[in-house]
Protein backbone atom coordinates (compact mmCIF):
# COMPACT_ATOMS: atom_id res chain seq x y z
CA UNK A 1 0.00 0.00 0.00
CA UNK A 2 1.22 3.75 -0.01
CA UNK A 3 0.68 6.82 2.07
CA UNK A 4 -0.74 9.65 0.12
CA UNK A 5 -1.03 13.11 1.58
CA UNK A 6 -2.94 16.13 0.12
CA UNK A 7 -2.78 20.04 0.56
CA UNK A 8 -4.27 21.56 1.53
CA UNK A 9 -7.40 19.61 2.90
CA UNK A 10 -9.30 22.31 2.10
CA UNK A 11 -10.15 25.94 0.82
CA UNK A 12 -12.38 28.08 0.09
CA UNK A 13 -11.53 30.65 -2.68
CA UNK A 14 -12.73 33.68 -4.57
CA UNK A 15 -13.96 32.96 -8.23
CA UNK A 16 -10.88 34.40 -10.47
CA UNK A 17 -8.43 32.98 -8.51
CA UNK A 18 -6.13 29.44 -8.86
CA UNK A 19 -5.61 27.26 -6.12
CA UNK A 20 -2.70 24.66 -6.58
CA UNK A 21 -2.75 21.28 -4.79
CA UNK A 22 -0.23 18.93 -3.46
CA UNK A 23 0.04 15.32 -3.35
CA UNK A 24 2.95 13.19 -1.88
CA UNK A 25 3.59 9.51 -2.01
CA UNK A 26 5.62 7.89 0.67
CA UNK A 27 7.12 5.77 -1.93
CA UNK A 28 8.31 6.28 -5.62
CA UNK A 29 5.42 5.45 -8.19
CA UNK A 30 5.10 5.60 -11.95
CA UNK A 31 1.53 6.26 -12.33
CA UNK A 32 -0.41 9.05 -10.55
CA UNK A 33 -3.79 10.62 -11.30
CA UNK A 34 -6.10 13.43 -10.51
CA UNK A 35 -9.99 13.13 -9.88
CA UNK A 36 -12.84 15.63 -9.47
CA UNK A 37 -15.64 14.73 -7.35
CA UNK A 38 -18.81 16.89 -7.41
CA UNK A 39 -20.84 17.57 -4.81
CA UNK A 40 -23.38 14.09 -4.35
CA UNK A 41 -21.45 12.75 -7.63
CA UNK A 42 -18.92 9.54 -8.50
CA UNK A 43 -15.53 10.09 -9.40
CA UNK A 44 -14.11 11.69 -12.84
CA UNK A 45 -10.71 11.45 -13.93
CA UNK A 46 -9.77 14.57 -14.96
CA UNK A 47 -6.15 13.58 -16.04
CA UNK A 48 -3.10 11.23 -15.70
CA UNK A 49 0.17 12.75 -14.25
CA UNK A 50 3.40 11.59 -15.82
CA UNK A 51 6.70 12.24 -14.62
CA UNK A 52 8.95 13.57 -17.23
CA UNK A 53 6.14 14.32 -19.85
CA UNK A 54 2.94 16.31 -20.32
CA UNK A 55 -0.14 15.26 -18.76
CA UNK A 56 -2.60 12.99 -20.20
CA UNK A 57 -5.99 14.75 -19.63
CA UNK A 58 -9.36 13.31 -20.46
CA UNK A 59 -11.99 14.26 -22.68
CA UNK A 60 -13.49 17.66 -21.33
CA UNK A 61 -10.20 18.78 -19.35
CA UNK A 62 -7.56 21.16 -20.40
CA UNK A 63 -4.35 21.73 -19.38
CA UNK A 64 -5.13 25.48 -19.45
CA UNK A 65 -7.63 25.25 -16.67
CA UNK A 66 -5.95 22.06 -14.89
CA UNK A 67 -1.92 22.48 -15.15
CA UNK A 68 -0.22 19.26 -14.08
CA UNK A 69 3.44 18.95 -12.63
CA UNK A 70 5.17 15.96 -11.96
CA UNK A 71 9.05 16.72 -11.23
CA UNK A 72 9.76 13.42 -9.02
CA UNK A 73 8.19 10.24 -8.87
CA UNK A 74 6.58 11.00 -5.47
CA UNK A 75 5.16 14.53 -5.99
CA UNK A 76 2.80 15.85 -8.21
CA UNK A 77 0.36 19.12 -8.33
CA UNK A 78 -2.92 20.50 -10.04
CA UNK A 79 -3.93 23.57 -10.73
CA UNK A 80 -7.44 24.98 -10.70
CA UNK A 81 -6.79 28.17 -12.79
CA UNK A 82 -9.03 30.84 -12.91
CA UNK A 83 -12.15 29.38 -10.73
CA UNK A 84 -15.63 29.51 -10.94
CA UNK A 85 -18.37 28.31 -8.20
CA UNK A 86 -18.74 25.57 -10.42
CA UNK A 87 -15.48 24.82 -9.78
CA UNK A 88 -16.47 23.75 -6.06
CA UNK A 89 -15.31 19.59 -5.67
CA UNK A 90 -13.03 17.48 -4.30
CA UNK A 91 -10.04 17.11 -5.97
CA UNK A 92 -8.18 13.57 -5.20
CA UNK A 93 -4.76 12.47 -6.08
CA UNK A 94 -4.10 8.12 -6.41
CA UNK A 95 -1.09 6.17 -7.63
CA UNK A 96 -1.57 2.45 -9.36
CA UNK A 97 0.65 -0.06 -7.41
CA UNK A 98 0.48 -3.80 -7.03
CA UNK A 99 2.72 -6.59 -9.20
CA UNK A 100 1.04 -4.94 -12.73
CA UNK A 101 -0.33 -1.53 -11.64
CA UNK A 102 -3.09 -2.84 -10.88
CA UNK A 103 -4.13 -1.20 -7.70
CA UNK A 104 -5.30 2.36 -6.95
CA UNK A 105 -4.53 4.02 -3.49
CA UNK A 106 -6.13 7.42 -3.23
CA UNK A 107 -5.36 10.35 -0.88
CA UNK A 108 -7.88 12.08 1.53
CA UNK A 109 -8.96 14.51 -1.17
CA UNK A 110 -9.00 18.57 -1.31
CA UNK A 111 -12.10 20.04 -0.52
CA UNK A 112 -12.61 23.10 -2.27
CA UNK A 113 -15.33 25.91 -2.74
CA UNK A 114 -15.36 28.85 -5.10
CA UNK A 115 -17.02 31.98 -4.18
CA UNK B 1 -14.31 0.84 -20.75
CA UNK B 2 -16.62 -1.97 -20.24
CA UNK B 3 -20.19 -0.76 -18.24
CA UNK B 4 -21.21 -1.96 -14.82
CA UNK B 5 -24.57 -1.92 -13.38
CA UNK B 6 -25.25 -1.64 -9.50
CA UNK B 7 -28.36 -1.49 -7.49
CA UNK B 8 -28.05 2.47 -6.05
CA UNK B 9 -28.83 1.58 -2.33
CA UNK B 10 -29.07 -1.33 -0.33
CA UNK B 11 -29.66 -1.66 3.73
CA UNK B 12 -27.91 -4.09 5.86
CA UNK B 13 -27.90 -5.27 9.77
CA UNK B 14 -25.17 -5.18 11.54
CA UNK B 15 -23.56 -8.19 12.49
CA UNK B 16 -25.49 -9.83 9.37
CA UNK B 17 -23.83 -10.83 5.70
CA UNK B 18 -24.33 -8.41 2.93
CA UNK B 19 -24.31 -9.16 -0.88
CA UNK B 20 -23.69 -6.40 -3.24
CA UNK B 21 -24.26 -7.49 -7.03
CA UNK B 22 -22.71 -6.19 -10.09
CA UNK B 23 -23.84 -6.89 -13.55
CA UNK B 24 -21.09 -6.45 -16.49
CA UNK B 25 -22.85 -8.30 -19.32
CA UNK B 26 -20.07 -6.84 -21.32
CA UNK B 27 -16.87 -7.46 -19.79
CA UNK B 28 -14.20 -8.75 -21.82
CA UNK B 29 -11.79 -11.32 -21.49
CA UNK B 30 -8.91 -9.12 -20.14
CA UNK B 31 -10.96 -7.42 -17.74
CA UNK B 32 -10.36 -7.43 -14.31
CA UNK B 33 -13.23 -6.87 -11.64
CA UNK B 34 -12.21 -4.36 -8.97
CA UNK B 35 -14.23 -3.64 -6.23
CA UNK B 36 -13.34 0.28 -4.19
CA UNK B 37 -15.69 2.08 -1.63
CA UNK B 38 -15.74 5.42 -0.70
CA UNK B 39 -16.19 6.12 3.24
CA UNK B 40 -18.09 9.21 4.20
CA UNK B 41 -15.45 12.35 3.61
CA UNK B 42 -12.82 10.17 2.64
CA UNK B 43 -10.91 9.02 -0.52
CA UNK B 44 -11.69 5.66 -2.48
CA UNK B 45 -9.96 2.61 -0.47
CA UNK B 46 -9.52 -0.63 -2.68
CA UNK B 47 -11.50 -3.44 -1.25
CA UNK B 48 -10.65 -6.42 -3.82
CA UNK B 49 -10.24 -7.59 -7.11
CA UNK B 50 -10.29 -10.89 -9.24
CA UNK B 51 -10.61 -12.48 -12.57
CA UNK B 52 -11.92 -15.50 -12.97
CA UNK B 53 -12.02 -17.38 -9.55
CA UNK B 54 -13.51 -16.60 -6.17
CA UNK B 55 -11.28 -14.29 -4.01
CA UNK B 56 -11.06 -13.73 -0.21
CA UNK B 57 -8.97 -11.31 1.70
CA UNK B 58 -8.82 -10.04 5.07
CA UNK B 59 -11.87 -7.28 4.04
CA UNK B 60 -14.47 -9.25 2.07
CA UNK B 61 -14.88 -11.93 -0.89
CA UNK B 62 -15.49 -11.94 -4.36
CA UNK B 63 -17.87 -14.15 -5.94
CA UNK B 64 -17.65 -14.01 -9.88
CA UNK B 65 -20.38 -15.70 -12.08
CA UNK B 66 -18.94 -18.57 -14.62
CA UNK B 67 -19.62 -16.91 -17.27
CA UNK B 68 -18.06 -13.44 -15.63
CA UNK B 69 -21.54 -11.43 -16.55
CA UNK B 70 -21.83 -10.77 -12.58
CA UNK B 71 -20.45 -10.67 -9.52
CA UNK B 72 -20.89 -10.56 -6.44
CA UNK B 73 -19.05 -8.90 -3.04
CA UNK B 74 -19.72 -10.01 0.31
CA UNK B 75 -19.09 -8.66 3.79
CA UNK B 76 -19.41 -11.30 6.18
CA UNK B 77 -20.68 -9.33 8.81
CA UNK B 78 -21.90 -5.55 8.31
CA UNK B 79 -20.56 -3.38 10.83
CA UNK B 80 -21.09 0.14 11.06
CA UNK B 81 -17.75 0.92 9.75
CA UNK B 82 -18.59 -0.91 6.40
CA UNK B 83 -21.36 1.90 5.53
CA UNK B 84 -19.90 3.40 2.67
CA UNK B 85 -20.35 3.53 -1.53
CA UNK B 86 -19.08 0.82 -3.27
CA UNK B 87 -18.21 0.84 -6.63
CA UNK B 88 -17.65 -2.35 -8.94
CA UNK B 89 -15.22 -1.44 -11.58
CA UNK B 90 -13.80 -3.60 -14.69
CA UNK B 91 -10.43 -2.61 -15.14
CA UNK B 92 -7.28 -4.00 -17.80
CA UNK B 93 -4.07 -3.70 -16.81
CA UNK B 94 -2.62 -0.79 -15.42
CA UNK B 95 -4.70 1.97 -16.53
CA UNK B 96 -7.45 4.14 -14.85
CA UNK B 97 -10.60 3.56 -13.14
CA UNK B 98 -13.48 4.85 -14.37
CA UNK B 99 -16.16 5.12 -11.51
CA UNK B 100 -19.84 4.83 -11.86
CA UNK B 101 -22.58 5.91 -9.60
CA UNK B 102 -21.96 2.35 -6.60
CA UNK B 103 -24.13 1.17 -4.67
CA UNK B 104 -24.66 2.86 -0.98
CA UNK B 105 -25.03 0.81 1.73
CA UNK B 106 -26.45 1.64 4.59
CA UNK B 107 -26.06 -0.39 8.27
CA UNK B 108 -28.67 -0.45 10.73
CA UNK B 109 -27.66 -0.74 13.91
Amino acid sequence: SAVISQKPSRDICQRGTSLTIQCQVDSQVTMMFWYRQQPGQSLTLIATANQGSEATYESGFVIDKFPISRPNLTFSTLTVSNMSPEDSSIYLCSVALGTYEETQYFGPGTRLLVL
Amino acid sequence: DAKTTQPNSMESNEEEPVHLPCNHSTISGTDYIHWYRQLPSQGPEYVIHGLTSNVNNRMASLAIAEDRKSSTLILHRATLRDAAVYYCILKTGANNLFFGTGTRLTVIP
